[in-house]
């Protein structure tokens, strides 16, 4: 059974970076499958935040790419998601999930269960 | 980017009642759309892709229709565990965009 786990501060100040990590477990990584973030506000609907192959090929919503980072450490079986200059506006439940259906069709078959991220000196 | 519109946003009905939510999207995207269901304080759980497949292991009282800008997903008899928040998401175009949601509650 694939499973997801998200770890990071769940308290970060507003213009720093923001920093998670998607422990993956019972898939390799390296076996296939673009691996994504996606996000979601507080009482809000979901925003997809960009996507990574074991490869390191990765795609960013253009609303978000100046400032996010995707990386992957194939070694270790995660991913990693970086924002940066965060603000109030950045707080959210933030969410690992595998990508099924490619780099051309993304839907997400397997999440983790989300960690909040609070933006707030 | 394109836009989804879920219609109703809140929905109340009872156990056993057949319920449908809308997903209308702003421009064609065939049958690239996919359904999830939430429930508060876990993740999305995916029901449908492909606006009509359902996902392994989803009960068959879900089924999803439609193509083009306009797709519905049906509950058929509702369930306790089924009141949840429903969200559509269209992956034809990036950047993947999903709807607003739909909130349905037991009446």
């Amino acid at each position: 059974q694939v499973q997801l786990q998200e770890s990071g501060p769940g308290l970060v100040k507003p213009s720093e970076t923001l920093s998670l990590t998607c422990a993956v477990s019972g898939y390799s990584i390296s076996s296939g499958y673009y691996w994504g973030w996606i996000r979601q506000p507080p009482g809000k609907g979901l925003e997809w935040i960009g996507s990574i192959y074991h490869s390191g090929s990765t795609y960013y919503n253009p609303s978000l790419k100046s400032r996010v980072t995707i990386s992957v450490d194939t070694s270790k079986n995660q991913f990693s998601l970086k924002v940066s200059s965060v603000t109030a506006a950045d707080t959210a439940v933030y969410y690992c999930a595998r990508q099924a259906g490619g780099a051309t069709n993304p839907v997400f078959d397997y999440w983790g269960q989300g960690t909040l991220v609070t933006v707030s000196s | 980017d394109i836009q989804l519109t879920q219609s109703p946003s809140f929905l109340s009905a009872s156990v056993g009642d057949r319920v449908t939510i809308t997903c209308r999207a702003s421009q064609g995207i065939s049958s690239y759309l996919a359904w999830y269901q939430q429930k508060p304080g876990k993740a999305p759980k995916l029901l449908i892709y492909a606006a009509s497949t359902l996902q392994s292991g989803v009960p068959s009282r879900f089924s999803g229709s439609g193509s083009g800008t306009e797709f519905t997903l049906t509950i058929s008899s509702l369930q306790p565990e089924d009141f949840a928040t429903y969200y559509c998401q269209q992956l034809n175009n990036y950047p993947p965009t999903f709807g607003q949601g739909t909130r349905l509650e037991i009446k």
